[in-house]
């Protein structure tokens, strides 16, 4: 079984529709976070959290908002989709501490495309 | 922050060997990764220095030299199942996050 799951994995939906993409993880890991990737620009931080209380902004965070639910439990939505948002997104996952161990753990992906 | 760059696209022979630079400029530096990432799959690590040198891992090595702000990962005896693209990747000491570049593309032929 993953350890780390998204839902759903493919979504294709329409400029101004609110959207969720969803992230699971059964590694008891406290940090999580989402990325975007787009062509030629690697993967880029949208918000990460360090528990389930502490919710930060990445690089390119406007136009997004996030929910941590739980340990276990972290969601992305777009309040309104415009279709630059169109890319596929990681939620990725750590154990925090700084060392080698604080290796970050990627989900399989969701490819969001916004007409 | 941090400025990462590394080549965007390689190709090699199968059996041969790749090597892949990266530099970044940081602010503050606590750690290099490198991930392998093949087409419309996630990122899965591949190796982590924070001290200066090499780290051997198999088939794989990574090198690192901070003076230099300097990485380079080397894949050796290349077999067609290492076409992917290969990220490097940087965390900063003050929150623990990492920066990537954006990634080369190796292409191994056979």
């Amino acid at each position: 079984d993953a350890d780390v799951t998204q839902t759903p994995r493919n979504r294709i939906t329409k400029t101004g529709k609110r959207i969720m993409l969803e992230c699971s993880q059964t590694k008891g890991h406290d940090r999580m976070y989402w990325y975007r990737q787009d062509p030629g620009l690697g993967l880029r931080l949208i918000y990460y959290s360090f528990d389930v209380k502490d919710i930060n902004k990445g690089e390119i965070s406007d136009g997004y908002s996030v929910s941590r639910q739980a340990q276990a439990k972290f969601s992305l939505s777009l309040e309104s989709a415009i279709p630059n948002q169109t890319a596929l997104y990681f939620c990725a996952t750590s154990v925090g501490g700084g060392a080698v161990t604080d290796t970050q753990y990627f989900g399989p992906g969701t490819r969001l495309t916004v007409l | 922050g941090q400025n990462i760059d590394q080549p965007t696209e390689m190709t090699a022979t199968e059996g041969a060997i790749v090597q892949i630079n990266c530099t970044y400029q940081t602010s503050g530096f606590n750690g290099l990764f490198w991930y392998q990432q093949h087409a419309g799959e996630a990122p899965t690590f591949l190796s982590y220095n924070v001290l200066d040198g090499l780290e051997e891992k198999g088939r794989f090595s990574s090198f690192l030299s901070r003076s230099k702000g300097y990485s380079y990962l080397l894949l050796k005896e290349l077999q067609m199942k290492d076409s992917a693209s290969y990220l490097c990747a940087v965390r900063d000491t003050n929150d623990y996050k990492l920066s990537f570049g954006a990634g080369t593309t190796v292409t191994v032929r056979a």
